[in-house]
């Protein structure tokens, strides 16, 4: 089935260097779209950015990440964390091979320092 | 205003009882969802409804079984508690087809005594 493997439990950076949050994903569908959602703590998952476009960079809020069909990667990136990033990362997989829902990867903590 | 409604925020039950976890979306969505997170598991898929009909279901027990009385309704009845059931439960929506983003509730969180 669809699976989706992101960097490892807990990243931790100071503030000011650069993120960079691993996420790979198994489908057998070749056009899946890629998801990046982001927790804040006792809050809700919300949308961070979003691609179905191979090798097109999608941004918002200071992240970035491109869709790369040939390495099945969607790593998220920002080129300089801020405190307020810290929260739970969420790289998710949509495939029709896998209906209408959204198969999340294990998540990642970021937890920038000052 | 939040769009998607849970009730309860929180909710303490004791081992064997019976509880209905409340969503309602305010989106216009037509695809609604119901996930799951534990300090155990992240979040974790259970059930999709489309116009009100059980698209997937990914949860084992029969113990869970969603209810949708309205199309913008869709209600989590968990019977015979267990402690494993401690959770977050989220209610999400979006609208079908796609790259369609998911719209997540606040959340309910269990704790089963």
């Amino acid at each position: 089935g669809d699976s989706v493997t992101q960097t490892e439990g807990l990243v931790t950076l100071t503030e000011g260097l650069p993120v960079m949050l691993n996420c790979t994903y198994q489908t057998i569908y070749s056009n899946p779209f890629l998801f990046w959602y982001v927790q804040h703590l006792n809050e809700s998952p919300r949308l961070l950015l979003k691609s179905f476009t191979d090798n097109k960079r999608t941004e918002h809020q200071g992240f970035h990440a491109t869709l790369h069909k040939s390495s099945s990667s969607f790593h998220l990136q920002k080129s300089s964390a801020q405190l307020s990033d810290s929260a739970l990362y969420y790289c998710a997989l949509k495939a029709a091979s896998s209906g209408q829902k959204l198969v999340f990867g294990q998540g990642t903590i970021l937890k920038v320092y000052l | 205003d939040p769009k998607i409604i849970q009730k309860p925020k929180y909710l303490v039950a004791v081992t064997g009882s019976e509880k209905i976890l409340i969503c309602e979306q305010y989106l216009g969505h037509n695809a609604m969802y119901w996930y799951r997170q534990s300090a155990k598991k992240p979040l974790e898929f259970m059930f999709s409804y489309s116009y009100q009909k059980l698209m997937d279901n990914q949860t084992a027990s029969s113990r869970f079984q969603p209810q949708s009385s309205k199309k913008n309704h869709l209600d989590l009845q968990i019977t015979a508690l267990k402690p494993d059931d401690s959770a977050t439960y989220f209610c999400a929506s979006s609208q079908d087809g796609g790259q369609n983003t998911l719209y997540f509730g606040a959340g309910t969180r269990l704790s089963v005594l």
